[in-house]
């Protein structure tokens, strides 16, 4: 299993600009996530879902959409690209929402100039 | 779900046990304790949870103490690999498991 997969790992964005993070689990998990994280801090849920065409906000959504079309995908979209969004992206998954652990991806590198 | 606190950093010898520490002297009785890890710029890992009994794994031990106010997590003989950053979560079983409050924890750094 690939578990938690993200593409890409590194991107360079100017200010204004769009793009989609993407993010997929072979684990069959109904609950999905993405997380940023800035230099030397810990990990700011931005949107999670529940399962397939349920999503919902997180700690600090505001610049950020998500969909859930699929169990298995998970894609994260920036719109209008600001230097405050540059960060590490985490998307992870979990079997239960209640007591299942999560599994992370390897991250995605965001900078926006 | 219980604030937790743990020191800021630690260092270890390499193949001698990490004890990180941690704090949460307002759990409630059905919170359980997770512990992560996360590696230079990787994704978090699952290590460990615990909710009153102590727990092994192949890679760590779980130590709750008797009124589960505070907890050990123990890496038996630590390699360099261990190198990371050590989240300690208290998390109730109705709180999504996304929710987990990922702090600053403690950067475990093994010394050669």
């Amino acid at each position: 299993n690939a578990g938690v997969t993200q593409t890409p790992k590194f991107r360079i964005l100017k200010i204004g600009q769009s793009m989609t993070l993407q993010c997929t689990q072979d684990m069959n998990h109904n609950y999905m996530y993405w997380y940023r994280q800035d230099p030397g801090m810990g990990l700011k849920l931005i949107y999670y879902s529940v399962g397939a065409g349920i999503t919902d906000k997180g700690e600090v959504p505001n610049g950020y959409n998500v969909s859930r079309s699929t169990t298995e995908d998970f894609p994260l979209r920036l719109e209008l690209a600001a230097p405050s969004q540059t960060s590490v992206y985490f998307c992870a998954s979990s079997g239960s929402g209640r007591t299942g652990e999560l599994f992370f991806g390897e991250g995605s590198r965001l900078t926006v100039l | 779900d219980a604030k937790t606190t743990q020191p800021p950093s630690m260092d270890c010898a390499e193949g001698r046990a990490a004890n990180l520490p941690c704090n949460h002297s307002t759990i409630s009785g059905n919170e359980y304790v997770y512990w992560y890890r996360q590696i230079h710029s990787q994704g978090p890992q699952y290590i460990i949870h615990g909710l009153k009994n102590n727990e092994t794994n192949e890679m760590a031990s779980l130590i709750i103490t008797e009124d589960r106010k505070s907890s050990t997590l123990i890496l038996p003989h630590a390699t360099l690999r261990d190198t990371a950053v050590y989240y300690c979560i208290v998390r109730g079983p109705y709180t999504n498991a996304g929710k987990s409050t990922f702090g600053d924890g403690t950067t475990l750094t093994v010394k050669p």
